[in-house]
């Protein structure tokens, strides 16, 4: 498997303008994370879902953000309308286990927004 | 919530066992103990994961006493390679219902000849 997978790798936007991340989760796997990484917060849970269906976004910081998951191997964070405080890295991850958290993370999307 | 505890940074030589501690003092019945590894400019990697006693794997073991209040990461004679910054993590993802996955701030390893 090519393990989770993210795009872009990296997105330079400027200030008001819409940004989607995608991430395509490890096939099988019914978990799927989104995470946000800067150096003041670290690592940041936003949303998860299970099945598809978002079980937890109370890590979502405000209404500007949003994510969607249509179906099991695709899943998009859209931020509208983006600020140079979103700049952070992404982190998409997914997981097959029911207890536990051993998941898989992607590689990262690097966002910049001036 | 199960808040975690960890050094901000470690230093040790290569050839070395690293033990990195973690507290968790309101772990949760459900709660299972994971430890990621991040290198810069990469998604966090999974290392070991564990519930209680000991878990041995290719990579590291981990020790997680009876209370489950703390756990400690072994490292056998590290390498320059595992310059990287380790994290603990005690949660779960459950039916239904979840406890939030959280990362603390992590501690940050540093391998020197």
């Amino acid at each position: 498997d090519a393990g989770v997978i993210q795009s872009p790798r990296h997105e330079v936007t400027e200030m008001g303008q819409e940004v989607t991340l995608r991430c395509k989760p490890i096939s099988g796997h019914d978990y799927l994370f989104w995470y946000r990484q800067t150096m003041m917060r670290g690592l940041e849970l936003l949303i998860y879902f299970n099945n598809n269906v978002p079980i937890d976004d109370s890590g979502m910081p405000e209404d500007r953000f949003s994510a969607k998951m249509p179906n099991a191997s695709f899943s998009t964070l859209k931020i509208q309308p983006s600020e140079p405080r979103d700049s952070a890295v992404y982190f998409c991850a997914s997981s097959s286990r029911d207890w536990g958290i051993e998941a898989f993370f992607g590689q990262g999307t690097r966002l910049t927004v001036v | 919530l199960a808040k975690t505890t960890q050094p901000i940074s470690m230093d040790s030589y290569e050839g070395q066992e690293v033990n990195i501690t973690c507290s968790h003092n309101n772990i949760a019945t459900n709660d299972y103990i994971t430890w990621y590894q991040q290198f810069p400019s990469q998604g966090p990697r999974f290392i070991i994961q564990g519930y209680k006693t000991k878990v041995t794997n290719e990579v590291a073991s981990l020790f997680i006493p009876a209370d489950r209040k703390s756990s400690t990461l072994s490292l056998p004679r590290v390498s320059l390679s595992d310059t990287a910054v380790y994290y603990c993590l005690v949660g779960g993802v459950h039916q239904g219902t979840a406890s939030k996955l959280t990362f603390g701030t992590g501690t940050r390893l540093q391998v020197t000849l």
